[in-house]
């Protein structure tokens, strides 16, 4: 059974600081990697994807992947309010099927 | 169309009544899912479209849920004879092709009374 982990939360942070969410992954053939923000009672978005070991920036986002470790990371600077949300991490093994974790419930405070 | 589209958004119906859920994915995308989200918990895979190749049924949970894809565009997922557990949020999504992330649609939140 391939799984994702996430830590459900909440995750509260002030407005202002550096958010780190994190998501650890079962399968070592897993190639590529998304985050998803989900607002209550709306739809996922895909806010990052990430293929290789490092980093990928995408203005405020930073996505972290350490495939030795199974490690997968997002870090959200100058956080806002609006960014208050929970954040699915997706793994896919190189097919077509996205694996989900349950998400983490962040909440930033003004 | 612009993004993906959904309907009914929400739906009530009395179990052991049949539902149907109609996606509309973004034109052009080749591949097409449907997921299940129930309150409070993760997404999880039902279905699977590429094009003309045959459907990755595997995450159907009974025999009676089932899903086509007509003309390679519009999907219709069909629920028969609902039961209470079958109540969540049905979210249809479309990539351009399997490698591509996907864009979710507003889904249908179905409640089985």
């Amino acid at each position: 059974q391939k799984e994702v982990e996430q830590n459900s939360g909440p995750l509260s942070v002030p407005e202002g600081a550096i958010a780190s969410l994190n998501c650890t992954y079962s399968d070592r053939g897993s190639q590529s990697f998304f985050w998803y923000r989900q607002y209550s009672g709306k739809s996922p978005e895909l806010i990052m994807f990430i293929y290789s070991n490092g980093d990928k920036e995408d203005g405020r986002f930073t996505a972290q992947l350490n495939k030795a470790s199974q490690y997968v990371s997002l870090l959200i600077r100058d956080s806002q309010p609006s960014d208050s949300a929970t954040y699915l991490c997706a793994v896919k093994d190189g097919s077509y099927k996205l694996i989900f974790g349950s998400g983490t419930r962040l909440l930033v405070r003004p | 169309g612009a993004g993906v589209s959904q309907s009914p958004s929400n739906k009530v119906t009395e179990k052991g009544k049949d539902v149907e859920l109609r996606c509309d994915p973004i034109s052009g995308h080749t591949a097409l899912y449907w997921y299940r989200q129930s309150l409070g918990q993760g997404l999880e895979f039902l279905i699977y479209f590429q094009g003309n190749s045959a459907p990755d049924k595997s995450g159907l949970p009974s025999d009676r849920f089932s899903a086509e894809r007509t003309g390679g565009s519009v999907s219709t997922l069909t629920i028969q004879r609902t039961q209470q557990e079958d109540s969540a949020v049905y979210l249809c999504a479309s990539s351009r092709d399997s490698k591509d992330g996907y864009t979710f649609g507003s889904g249908t939140r179905l409640t089985v009374v």
